[in-house]
């Protein structure tokens, strides 16, 4: 599968606890952007990489959402302290430097009790 | 403030019929135009994008088309068959320093092809 690849698929978490998501994406894929959907609404912005380098952060990423891609490959957001409204599902997709077309990974899927 | 609007969030089709979902923008930067779709429990696949200096652009059965000085957009599929039954999204870019092309969603349109 050559595919961009989110993990896990589902994570239930308790308010207060920190949680973090994996994104691996395609191999020769340059960037890679992390976007956050709840349901009724399209998916937005959080924060773009090229390589290693984290270039744009979205004001929706408050401090308590870390993002990092130490190598330029795969890419981890970590969220700390959850909250309710953190639940939603949080979509990772890659593209080439030269393409505006982003392929998307299948999501993980946050659900704060 | 929303720059990209879809403003019906459902749509209901018979197959073999043509499925029109449409989509507004507000921000005239915008030059590239995306169309994505979406299953439950998936992510986004593309589907067909078009340029600003384009008006049209063909994919099989699905076209998009563009009016820039409405600031609106298309995207036909003929003919409509069931698996075409998903979420669609409209998707927006204007260009950036550093040729991020951060796509600005609208909130989709759920199409249903009824057999």
């Amino acid at each position: 599968d050559t595919g961009v690849s989110q993990d896990p698929r589902h994570k239930i978490t308790k308010r207060g606890q920190n949680v973090t998501f994996r994104c691996d994406p395609i191999s020769e894929h340059n960037r890679l952007y992390w976007y956050r959907q709840t349901l009724g609404q399209g998916p937005e912005f959080l924060t773009y990489f090229q390589n290693e380098a984290q270039l744009e952060k979205s004001r929706l990423l408050s401090d308590r959402f870390s993002a990092e891609r130490p190598k330029g490959s795969f890419s981890t957001l970590e969220i700390q302290r959850t909250e309710q409204g953190d639940s939603a599902m949080y979509l990772c997709a890659s593209s080439l430097k030269s393409d505006e077309k982003l392929f998307f990974g299948s999501g993980t899927q946050l659900s704060v009790l | 403030d929303q720059q990209v609007k879809q403003n019906s969030p459902s749509l209901s089709v018979q197959e073999g019929r043509i499925s029109i979902l449409n989509c507004d923008y507000t921000n005239s930067m915008f030059d590239y135009f995306l169309w994505y779709k979406k299953y439950p429990a998936e992510g986004p696949t593309f589907l067909i994008s078009i340029s600003s200096i384009k008006d049209k652009n063909e994919d099989g059965r699905f076209t998009v088309f563009l009016n820039k000085s409405a600031k609106h957009l298309s995207l036909h599929i003929v003919p409509s068959q069931p698996g075409d039954s998903a979420v669609y999204f409209c998707a927006a870019s204007a260009p950036a320093m550093d040729s991020s092309y951060k796509l600005i969603f609208g909130s989709g349109t759920r199409l249903l092809v009824r057999p």
